[in-house]
């Protein structure tokens, strides 16, 4: 059974640091996503990794998936308050499109 | 485009009622799967439905049911509603009508935030 652990859950970071959340899954899994939520919001979709040593950049944030190690991480770079939110990823098994969600990571940003 | 559409936004309920959830899926999509999300929790998969069918199911018990229609839009109800319930419901979809490739990306609608006294 897929399982999908992310740490640490609750991340508070001056704002201009740069820090990693990680993400690790216990089987294999064929596609890796990376989603943002807003207090009392829905999900945001951030990114999609579908291979091994995939690697996506959208502003501050970097993606990137290890099949091997079974592990993605989401980087960010000279935080900002903005990006200020709870970041899950999600996995799936091979040939579904039933998502695994990860516990969430709790980001707060100090100005 | 329109994205996906839930209604209603909030609901209170007793313990032992029935209730029913709407989703209408993003247009282009054919594929619309469900989440439980509890407060300060990840979301957790009920079901998905695809062509009218379900097509997969988390660890829920059998008084939450589903439907899609053939305008892709879905259903959920959940009988003999528990305290346990209360959570907040996420219905997204996916996929693209006339079997085109995609990625997998579910499209999450804001979401029902059931409340069970």
């Amino acid at each position: 059974e897929l399982k999908v652990e992310q740490n640490p859950l609750f991340l508070s970071m001056q704002e201009g640091k740069n820090y990693t959340i990680y993400c690790n899954y216990s089987t294999t899994s064929d596609r890796l996503y990376w989603y943002r939520q807003d207090p009392g919001k829905s999900l945001e979709s951030l990114f999609v990794l579908l291979s091994n040593g995939a690697v996506k950049q959208e502003g501050r944030l970097m993606a990137s998936l290890d099949t091997k190690a079974r592990l993605s991480t989401l980087h960010i770079t000279a935080a900002v308050h903005d990006l200020s939110a709870t970041y899950f990823c999600a996995a799936t098994t091979s040939g579904t499109y039933k998502y695994i969600f990860g516990t969430g990571t709790r980001l707060k940003v100090l100005a | 485009e329109t994205g996906v559409t839930q209604s209603p936004t909030h609901l209170i309920k007793t313990r032992g009622q029935q209730v029913t959830l709407r989703c209408s899926s993003q247009s282009g999509h054919n594929t619309v799967s469900w989440y439980q999300q509890a407060l300060g929790q990840g979301p957790q998969f009920i079901f998905q439905y695809y062509r009218e069918e379900e097509n997969g199911r988390g660890n829920f018990p059998p008084r939450f049911s589903g439907l899609q229609f053939p305008n892709y839009s879905s259903e959920l109800n959940v009988n003999a509603l528990e305290l346990d319930d209360s959570a907040l419901y996420l219905c997204a979809s996916c996929g693209r009508v006339g079997g085109a490739r995609f990625d997998g990306t579910q499209y999450f609608g804001p979401g029902t935030r059931l409340t069970v006294l």
